[in-house]
This record gives structure tokens, sequence and C-alpha cells, in this order.
């Protein structure tokens, strides 16, 4: 079956840092992936998607790159906010998320200003 | 719009009753999604259909669990009877073409 693994965290920046959250996954097929971001009492909010190999996604700063090769869709962002302290979620669907989402655990992350 | 809409926001009841949970999916979305959130396992999706129709139940943990959706515009989610181990955050998600919106959830606790 389909599986999702991702650094749960928590992860604690500086305001500025680097961001890199690494996810990969176990599929069968060609998925779509994406990143969903939660912030404190709230549902879940597409962050991005890449829908086939090399495909790159990117949103307020964040991007990610399908890597086929390697089964990952690592998270990054240049400079991070105290803002984006939430919990970031790596999901995969069989059928462009006309399906069911496949989510890892969840990455808290921390930005200290 | 005003995105997908679940009530109640907090449920608390007493093992052995009977929870109903709703959701009203963002209008023109063909499918909807029910998640259950746990610190244990995570997202997990239990439910899903498309134009009103269940496609995918195999998540539901029990038959104790049970879904609805009459209409292109409300579905429930039902437990009878409830147990502490349900105790959760229920989320709704609709779709059109591929993209879930996420309602804000049901907070459960079964005590």
């Amino acid at each position: 079956g389909n599986s999702v693994t991702q650094m749960e965290g928590p992860v604690t920046l500086s305001e500025e840092a680097f961001l890199t959250i690494n996810c990969t996954y176990t599929a069968t097929g060609y998925p779509s992936l994406f990143w969903y971001v939660q912030y404190p009492g709230e549902g879940l909010q597409l962050l991005l998607k890449a829908t086939k190999a090399d495909d790159k996604g990117s949103n307020k700063g964040f991007e990610a790159t399908y890597r086929k090769e390697t089964t990952s869709f690592h998270l990054e962002k240049g400079s991070v906010q105290v803002s984006d302290s939430a919990v970031y979620f790596c999901a995969l669907s069989d059928l462009m998320g006309a399906d069911g989402l496949t989510f890892g655990k969840g990455t808290h992350l921390i930005i200290q200003p | 719009d005003a995105g997908v809409i679940q009530s109640p926001r907090h449920e608390v009841t007493e093992m052995g009753q009977e929870v109903t949970l709703r959701c009203k999916p963002i209008s023109g979305h063909d499918y909807l999604f029910w998640y259950r959130q746990t610190m244990m396992r995570g997202l997990e999706l239990l439910i899903y259909f498309n134009n009103n129709v269940p496609i995918d139940d195999s998540g539901m943990p029990e038959d104790r669990f049970s879904a609805k959706m009459p209409n292109a515009s409300f579905s429930t989610l039902k437990i009878q009877p409830s147990e502490p181990r349900d105790s959760a955050v229920y989320f709704c998600a609709s779709s059109f073409l591929g993209e879930q919106y996420f309602g804000p959830g049901t907070r459960l606790t079964v005590t």
C-alpha cells in the first residue's frame, strides 16, 4: 500500500533561516504529491502540489520538487518567518487528488523571532 | 465562498451515545472526503463520495461508523455507539479537479 514518511519534529528555527522538511513516499504507479499546512485550530490548507516527475510546486516562497528516482518531495523555503509556524503534512494521491490522500505524520515547525 | 462547513466544532459525549457530525461541501465540488486525525495514527481517510455515491469506505474502522450523503450539499458521519477511542478531530474535505479543501474539523471527545 501507499505510505508517506516525513520528519516529525518539532523543528525549531530562527527567523530568516533556511528550511528543509524531508518527505519520502512509497506508492505503486505515479502518484501526485502535495504539501498541506495546518495552523492551530484550523483545517488543512493546500500549500503546493506536483503531479509528475521533475515538476516543481511553489507557493508563498515554499517549493518542492517531485523526485521519482529518490521517491522524495522535500519542502524548502529560503527564509522563514514567524508566521510560518505551523504543522506541515506531506501527502500523496493515486488519482491526482480524486481519491483519498495518504498523509505523513506531520512536521511541527516553530520559528523563533 | 464560505468554504467547507462542519458542525459542531466541538462535541463532548458519553460512551454509548450516538454522535452525528455534519458537513456542507463547497458548492460545485463533486468529491467529499471524511478524515480522522489522532496523535497516535495521524490523518486517516475514513470514506469518500463522488457525486453523492460512496466510492471507498475501507477506512471506516468498524460497523459503529456510518456515513451518508443524501445530496450534493450535505453529508453526515455517525458513530453509534460511541467509545472513548473514537475521540479525535474529524475533518471533512471536498474537491473539484483534484484539489481538496478541508473544513475546520469537529473535535470529538467521548468520556
